[in-house]
C-alpha cells in the first residue's frame, strides 16, 4: 500500500538555526498537511496546501514558518530560525481529494537544544 | 470546532469485541465524524468516518446515535496490533480539512 514517507526521522538542531523537514506524499494525492505533537500533548494542525498555495493555516504557523513542494513529489516545512518549544514531533499527511481521508507519515522528530 | 469527550483509557482482551464510546453533543449538523488511532511511535492512521448512518469497513465498524450526539467505534475482535490511542473528530469535509485532535482514548490489550 503506498504510503507517506518523512526524512529524517530525527533532527537535532541548535536554537536559532534553519531546518527543513521533508516528506513524499503519496503520489496522486493533491492535498498536503503538516501537524505536530509536543510530547505528551495533543496533535495540532499547522498548515493544508492544495495547488501549490496555503489553503488553511492555525495560529502556531507564524512568519518563521513556511511549506513548500519544490517539484512533483516532496512536500517541505522549513522553519527559519527554530526555538526551544519548536521541539516536537512533525507530521505530514496527504489526502487524495477535499474531504478524503488524511494518510500520515510516522514523522520527524525535531529536537532544539 | 465540537467538543468531544472520550474515555481516558479502556481495557480489553485479545480476541474481544471493543467498544469505544465518543460524546459530541455540540456537534453541527454537517460535521462528519472521524475516527483516526495512533499506534506507538507512528503517525495517526484513519480508521473510519460516517454522517448520520452507521459505517463498516475492514478495520472497523461506526455506529453513530440518532440525534448524531455520540458515536462507538466498534472493532470486532482485537488483537495486540489494536493497542493504540482512538482519536474520535467532528469536522466538516471540505477543502480546508482541519482536524482538530483531543487527547483520545488509549486503549489497552490485554493477551
Amino acid at each position: 500500500e503506498p504510503e507517506v514517507t518523512q526524512t529524517p526521522s530525527h533532527q537535532v538542531t541548535q536554537m536559532g538555526q534553519e531546518v527543513i523537514l521533508r516528506c513524499v506524499p503519496i503520489s496522486n494525492h493533491l492535498y498536503f498537511y503538516w501537524y505536530r505533537q509536543i510530547l505528551g500533548q495533543k496533535v495540532e494542525f499547522l498548515v493544508s496546501f492544495y495547488n501549490n498555495e496555503i489553503s488553511e493555516k492555525s495560529e502556531i504557523f507564524d512568519d518563521q514558518f513556511s511549506v513548500e513542494r519544490p517539484d512533483g513529489s516532496n512536500f517541505t516545512l522549513k522553519i527559519r530560525s527554530t526555538k526551544l518549544e519548536d521541539s516536537a514531533m512533525y507530521f505530514c499527511a496527504s489526502s487524495q481529494a477535499s474531504g478524503s481521508p488524511l494518510h500520515f507519515g510516522n514523522g520527524t522528530r525535531l529536537t532544539v537544544t | 470546532d465540537a467538543k468531544t469527550t472520550q474515555p481516558n483509557s479502556m481495557e480489553s482482551n485479545e480476541e474481544e469485541p471493543v467498544h469505544l464510546p465518543c460524546n459530541h453533543s455540540t456537534i453541527s449538523g454537517t460535521d462528519y465524524i472521524h475516527w483516526y488511532r495512533q499506534l506507538p511511535s507512528q503517525g495517526p492512521e484513519y480508521v473510519i468516518h460516517g454522517l448520520t448512518s452507521n459505517v463498516n469497513n475492514r478495520m472497523a465498524s461506526l455506529a453513530i446515535a440518532e440525534d448524531r450526539k455520540s458515536s462507538t467505534l466498534i472493532l470486532h475482535r482485537a488483537t495486540l496490533r489494536d493497542a493504540a490511542v482512538y482519536y474520535c473528530i467532528p469536522t466538516l469535509m471540505d477543502s480546508n480539512y482541519q482536524l482538530i485532535w483531543g487527547a483520545g482514548t488509549k486503549l489497552i490489550i490485554k493477551p
